[in-house]
């Protein structure tokens, strides 16, 4: 099944300490991106990648690191989480950077930073 | 720069009543149109999108959206919906005229819609 994971699903977490969400897409697609969506604000990009080893920020990158070593992965990373980061974040994996292409959305994970 | 305007943040509906969410944009340049789904605890899903051609599209689960050039609209359409069509739904655009790599989607802010028994 096609599909985008991302782990873990909740997270409850303090001030300072560094966190890793995975993602991991099984269709092949070379762009990759991350997003966070809060209330009244929608959905906004983190960061983007347009194939492996390239990265570039999006709207919203402060606080905030990715990588891309394979195809299929794209990790974020906080390395020291504040409150503000509090959200629900998405990753999304895309065929290419066209701008005709579905996104594929994973189920999202929501991260509470005490 | 592009931007996209939800005009309603909550529609509530009564089950098999039509429905219309309503999305416009800023740009009357040629765009990609979008909208997609969010059900409860899900990730967001492609409902349609409109890239040329026809300007009425048809997307899954009944719903349709008509592209409007001269109003800038896409506006999304439901003739009966159901309890199940409860969930946020997303209006995006993307500008086939940026130059830049990440011809990324300009996101609203998501209208959602409550189907009452």
């Amino acid at each position: 099944e096609a599909q985008v994971t991302q782990n873990p699903r909740y997270l409850i977490t303090v001030t300072g300490k560094k966190l890793t969400v995975t993602c991991s897409q099984n269709m092949n697609h070379e762009y990759m991106s991350w997003y966070r969506q809060d209330p009244g604000l929608g959905l906004r990009q983190i960061y983007y990648s347009m194939n492996v080893e390239v990265t570039d920020k999006g709207d919203v990158p402060e606080g905030y690191k990715v990588s891309r070593k394979e195809k299929r992965n794209f990790p974020l990373i906080l390395e020291s989480p504040s409150p503000n980061q509090t959200s629900l974040y998405f990753c999304a994996s895309s065929l290419s950077s066209r701008g005709t292409d579905t996104q594929y959305f994973g189920p999202g994970t929501r991260l509470t930073v005490l | 720069a592009q931007s996209v305007t939800q005009l309603d943040s909550q529609v509530p509906v009564f089950e098999e009543a039509p429905v219309e969410l309503r999305c416009n944009y800023s740009s009357s340049v040629s765009v990609y149109l979008f909208w997609y789904v969010q059900y409860p605890n899900q990730g967001l899903q492609l409902l349609l999108k409109y890239l040329s051609g026809s300007t009425l599209v048809k997307g899954i689960n009944g719903f349709e959206a008509e592209f409007n050039k001269s109003q800038t609209s896409f506006h999304l359409r439901k003739p009966s919906v159901h309890i199940s069509d409860t969930a946020e739904y997303f209006c995006a655009v993307s500008d086939p005229l940026n130059a830049g790599n990440n011809r990324k989607l300009i996101w609203g802010l998501g209208t959602s819609l409550a189907v009452n028994p």
